[in-house]
């Protein structure tokens, strides 16, 4: 039969402003997250990570919290712009494990 | 900058035909990846490959799928008999010295079964 897909949390922000994607992990003993966009028809790539001994990690206009209690990550991107557009997948890498587990991802839209 | 290529972009099988997907890691990297997305779904783990060997694999990673590196630079997912459900993007990812590490991901192969 057909498979219908996933229907991804979305959001849509003014060109100029921030916005804020949040993504629930699984593994409470998880100790490293990874942020990566996907561009339609595009691998993931990657934006930032962040190891669970950090709680916040900055980089260029994208920023990392990390909130262990709550098990719970979210990616702010300052001064979005058109490129910015993707779905933005959260990944979290368990203890011992080589592989990354991914989130739902959330689609950004970014408004002229 | 370096980068994960895979090849082809676009593979069209028909069911019950076998294919191999081929991916270049970059070169340095140890560890080897493969995970596969669904239409409109999360991209799943399906293996990964350290030192010549399967380190760890999903539950979908079963005996229709096998992974080798027949040489220092090419990295292959064979899917035996495919299914229609096997339609998907198929991803190579690469990692240097640890898993504790940045995954790069090529642009994937598109398989569709038809």
């Amino acid at each position: 039969g057909e498979s219908v897909g996933l229907h991804l949390p979305t959001l849509s922000v003014q060109e100029g402003d921030n916005s804020i994607i949040n993504c629930a992990y699984s593994n409470s003993a998880s100790d490293y997250f990874i942020w990566y966009k996907q561009e339609s028809g595009k691998g993931p790539q990657f934006i930032i990570d962040i190891r669970s001994n950090m709680d916040k990690r900055q980089g260029q206009r994208v920023t990392v919290l990390l909130n262990k209690t709550v098990k719970h990550l979210s990616l702010q991107i300052a001064a979005t712009q058109p490129g910015d557009s993707a779905v933005y997948f959260c990944a979290e890498n368990p203890p011992g494990a080589q592989k990354l587990v991914f989130g739902q991802g959330t689609r950004l839209t970014i408004n002229p | 900058e370096p980068e994960v290529t895979q090849t082809p972009s676009h593979q069209v099988t028909q069911m019950g035909q076998e294919v191999i997907l081929r991916c270049v890691p970059i070169s340095n990297h140890l560890y080897f990846y493969w995970y596969r997305q669904i239409l409109g779904q999360k991209v799943e783990f399906l293996v990964s490959f350290y030192n010549n060997e399967i380190s760890e694999k999903s539950e979908i990673f079963d005996d229709q799928f096998s992974v080798e590196r027949p040489d220092g630079s090419n990295f292959t997912l064979k899917i035996r008999s495919t299914k229609l459900e096997d339609s998907a993007m198929y991803f190579c990812a690469s990692n240097p010295r640890t898993a504790k590490n940045i995954q790069y991901f090529g642009a994937g192969t598109r398989l569709s079964v038809l």
